[in-house]
């Protein structure tokens, strides 16, 4: 079974530009999460979907993130303006439902000069 | 909210030496998941675990609900399983959202 795919897995922007990450959970999922880790610190979740509707995204700066869950499969994860504070490694994963084991995509490392 | 905190911090053993790992939660919780975080920032699902002892090889975990902690047993410890271990929290109260810990990170010798 194939996992949970992201991409890019690393961006360098400047500060202000806008930048999208995109991850396809693993097929049959219906929870689908986007967390940011900042370096020496854990996961902390941004938003939670099930299936196409937003269950969470109380910690999500939503002035400049955003995302989206299409067909309740792929998601995009969207930043603009991009800020220094936002690099960070961006984790997709998802689980068959909300309190199942997460399985973790490889992430996107994002640097913002 | 919920706090949850890891002992310890830091972890420096020799190969094939054994360790326990620690997680203390502030709050009840209806799940628990501990994970491993490779050096190429991979998180990989050890265990599944809201309560009662799971085994998987070298690993085993230990969940105790009504005291509020879990522990994260590693025996005969392997250089591939350096890394930073976390466990996540599912809250009783509030949203269904996975609190992580603050992380130990493990680093084996050879």
């Amino acid at each position: 079974e194939a996992g949970v795919a992201q991409s890019p897995r690393y961006k360098i922007i400047e500060k202000r530009q806008s930048v999208a990450f995109w991850c396809n959970p693993i097929s049959g999922h219906a929870t689908l999460y986007w967390y940011q880790q900042i370096l020496g610190q854990g996961p902390k979740l941004l938003i939670q979907f099930q299936n196409n509707g937003v269950v969470d995204d109380s910690q999500l700066p939503k002035d400049r993130f955003s995302a989206e869950r299409l067909k309740g499969v792929d998601s995009t994860l969207k930043i603009q303006p991009a800020k220094l504070e936002d690099s960070a490694v961006y984790l997709c994963a998802s689980s068959l439902v909300a309190q199942d084991t997460q399985y973790f995509g490889p992430g996107t490392r994002l640097t913002v000069l | 909210g919920i706090q949850v905190e890891q002992s310890p911090p830091d972890l420096i053993l020799q190969e094939g030496a054994n360790s326990t790992l620690r997680c203390n939660f502030s709050d009840s919780v209806n799940n628990l998941q501990w994970f491993h975080q490779n050096p190429w920032g991979q998180l990989i699902n050890l265990f599944y675990i809201p309560s009662g002892t799971k085994q998987n090889g070298r690993l085993s975990a230990t969940t105790v609900a009504t005291e509020r902690y879990s522990l994260l047993y590693i025996s005969s410890s392997q250089t591939t399983d350096s890394g930073v271990y976390f466990c996540a929290v599912l809250p009783t109260s509030g949203t269904y959202k996975y609190i992580f810990g603050t992380g130990t990170r493990l680093k084996v010798l050879a």
